[in-house]
């Protein structure tokens, strides 16, 4: 059971590169998300999914996309990759959110470099 | 506009109780308190959370005061590999869209 597992977990971009980055996880969880975190910083979420062939708008969107064509994977695009974009990227997986006891499970973060 | 506020950083002994305060004065009564850690740069891990009752796992304990506008968090026997961020959300559901990471508190367990 390895949970939710991220690739890669490092990459480095060049400025208009594009990217995806793949979150699976293996728990059967309807939820999955996409954070990033800069240093200092809490995490701020992105784009979120609340099943397969679904997806949201988190708090920050601009310049990703997400698709879920599988309920197990999740995956985040760059299209065109700036600096701004670099930071550590984390995915997680949950539960319905009418499971009021549900916990987040989250993967171990993909650090983006954009030069 | 924080739903909780946390010390920014504490210190612990090695085997001594670690005690980490939150304060959530504005919580509903539909409300959760959840904790969780992060562990220099790993993903966040769940730690516990509560509504109204007081709540213990194998990681830790959770206070909640009567009123619940503040919370503790306790690890009983601090170890190094407890240092971490602490963060202290209110949510609805534990469902990660409804959960805001603020700034947390750095826990360090000193040896």
């Amino acid at each position: 059971n390895a949970g939710v597992t991220q690739t890669p977990k490092f990459r480095v971009l060049k400025t208009g590169q594009s990217m995806t980055l793949l979150c699976a996880q293996d728990m059967n969880h309807e939820y999955m998300y996409w954070y990033r975190q800069d240093p200092g910083m809490g995490l701020r979420l992105i784009h979120y999914s609340v099943g397969e062939g679904t997806t949201a708008k988190g708090e920050v969107p601009d310049g990703y996309n997400v698709s879920r064509l599988k309920k197990q994977n999740f995956l985040l695009g760059l299209e065109s990759a700036a600096p701004s974009q670099t930071s550590v990227y984390f995915c997680a997986s949950s539960y319905s959110i009418r499971d009021l006891n549900t916990e987040a499970f989250f993967g171990q973060g993909t650090r983006l470099t954009v030069v | 506009d924080a739903k909780t506020t946390q010390p920014p950083s504490m210190d612990c002994a090695e085997g001594r109780a670690a005690n980490l305060p939150c304060n959530h004065s504005t919580i509903s009564g539909n409300e959760y308190v959840y904790w969780y850690r992060q562990i220099h740069s790993q993903g966040p891990q769940y730690i516990i959370h509560g509504l109204k009752n007081n709540e213990t796992n194998e990681m830790a304990s959770l206070i909640i005061t009567e009123d619940r506008k503040s919370s503790t968090l306790i690890l009983p026997h601090a170890t190094l590999r407890d240092t971490a961020v602490y963060y202290c959300i209110v949510s609805v559901s534990g469902s990660a869209r409804q959960l805001t990471f603020g700034s947390g508190t750095q826990l360090t367990v000193l040896p």
